[in-house]
């Protein structure tokens, strides 16, 4: 398996566009999550998903962010309208939930600068 | 006051130390995982546990549930092992399936 995939690695975008974030989980894992990462707050979750359905969205800094996962195989997370603060690396991660206790798999990032 | 408490922050070492990397919680958790940030950015679970000790290679993860405190390990150090390496918990509360971050130690090892 390739491992949890994510697009693009690299964003840079201008202050008001519109962003998205690409992840595809591992397949047969039915958990995924979103996590951003800075410098001043270390990583945080976003939220994350349980079969496709978004189970806890309280890290959501607001309603600029929104996430989507249509399929098992596949998830965004738009921002709307970007803003500077967006500025972060973004993980994807994804696991097998509801069999005790199993490891969560990261992606690799997308680094995202908003100027 | 974090919910979880990594230290040091920094750490430089020379090639063929041991290494001990803290890490101190506040909350009740059903795991704690140890992360390995590479320079380049990835992130990779090293271990996932819940009870006692857990080794992979020259890496020794180790847990007191009543002290709420976990040490990482690593013997012979070596440069490759420079990374940051971060401390998360799940809550044991309602099922969450949060994992709670430390900040992360960054690690340097000198040849």
């Amino acid at each position: 398996d390739a491992g949890v995939i994510q697009s693009p690695r690299h964003e840079v975008t201008e202050m008001g566009q519109e962003v998205t974030l690409r992840c595809k989980p591992i397949s047969g894992h039915n958990s995924l999550f979103w996590y951003r990462q800075t410098m001043m707050r270390g990583l945080e979750l976003l939220i994350y998903f349980n079969n496709n359905v978004p189970i806890d969205d309280s890290g959501m800094p607001e309603d600029r962010f929104s996430a989507k996962m249509p399929n098992a195989s596949f998830s965004t997370l738009k921002i709307q309208p970007s803003e500077p603060r967006d500025s972060a690396v973004y993980f994807c991660a994804s696991r097998l939930f509801g069999q005790g206790f199993t490891e969560a798999f990261f992606g690799q990032g997308t680094r995202l600068t908003v100027v | 006051k974090n919910e979880v408490e990594q230290s040091p922050q920094n750490l430089t070492a020379q090639e063929g130390e041991f290494i001990t990397i803290n890490c101190s919680y506040s909350v009740g958790i059903s795991a704690l995982h140890w992360l390995q940030q590479h320079p380049g950015g990835g992130i990779v679970s090293l271990f996932m546990l819940s009870s006692g000790k857990k080794k992979h290679g020259r890496l020794i993860a180790t847990i007191n549930i009543q002290e709420k405190h976990s040490s990482l390990h690593i013997t012979a150090s070596h440069p490759r092992d420079s990374a940051v390496y971060i401390c998360a918990v799940r809550s044991r509360e309602g099922g969450s399936e949060k994992l709670v971050f430390g900040k992360g130690t960054k690690l340097t090892v000198n040849p």
